[in-house]
């Protein structure tokens, strides 16, 4: 059974930094592109960003661009989002997707980001 | 950069066919996928590739795309269809994974 789960959300004050991990079990995470979507409150879904099976290719939507970086480690089977110079428009549901041809094909339940002071 | 609009709301009478769109300029090029949302939930694939449904989501749902709009149908909506929907896209292009903003279904 595919498995994702995100961690290291929490409340942190803006302009601080935050790591969210997703933790991928039951299917060959190295063989699978993966995406980062968030969901602000009472909000749709929003692309934050995507990684490549190696991590050779990024991309990232142009509201988070320059302030966060997206990993992997194909050999913990985990998935990563370094978030920096918070705002407070970044406070959101975090899930991590699993991507296959362009569409997220299994999703986590998310960890929540308040960004506030 | 692509947008892809969607109507807020849709309401649909038990056991009858909704029919939620997808907007957006030549949608038709693109691969579309739809996703269902119930309240404090992940989203879940329901169509791939415009027209595919994974395995576990009822024959029920079905999709379409042609032109400058795509389509998903529910047909015999039940209430447990009740949801938010959300259309998506890659957009080669620009690299950008688009979403549309989101259909609320009700269920009469």
């Amino acid at each position: 059974e595919v498995q994702l789960v995100e961690s290291g959300g929490g409340l942190v004050q803006p302009g601080g930094s935050l790591r969210l991990s997703c933790a991928a079990s039951g299917f060959t995470f190295s063989s699978y592109e993966m995406n980062w979507v968030r969901q602000a409150p009472g909000k749709g879904l929003e692309w934050v960003s995507y990684i490549s099976r190696s991590g050779s290719t990024i991309y990232y939507a142009d509201s988070v661009k320059g302030r966060f970086t997206i990993s992997r480690d194909n050999a913990k089977n985990s998935l990563y989002l370094q978030m920096n110079s918070l705002r407070a428009e970044d406070t959101a549901v975090y899930h991590c997707a699993r991507d296959r041809d362009g569409y997220n094909e299994y999703w986590g339940q998310g960890t929540l980001v308040t960004v506030s002071s | 950069s692509y947008e892809l609009t969607q109507p807020l709301s849709v309401s649909v009478a038990l056991g009858q066919t909704a029919r939620i769109t997808c907007g957006g300029n030549k949608i038709g090029s693109y691969n579309v996928h739809w996703y269902q949302q119930k309240p404090g939930q992940a989203p879940v694939l329901v169509i791939y590739r415009d027209t595919n449904r994974p395995s576990g989501i009822p024959e029920r749902f079905s999709g379409s795309n042609s032109k400058n709009t795509a389509t998903l149908t529910i047909s015999r909506a039940q209430a447990g269809d009740e949801a938010d929907y959300f259309c998506q896209v890659w957009d080669s292009s620009t690299a950008y994974v688009v979403f549309g903003g989101g259909t609320k279904l009700t269920v009469l």
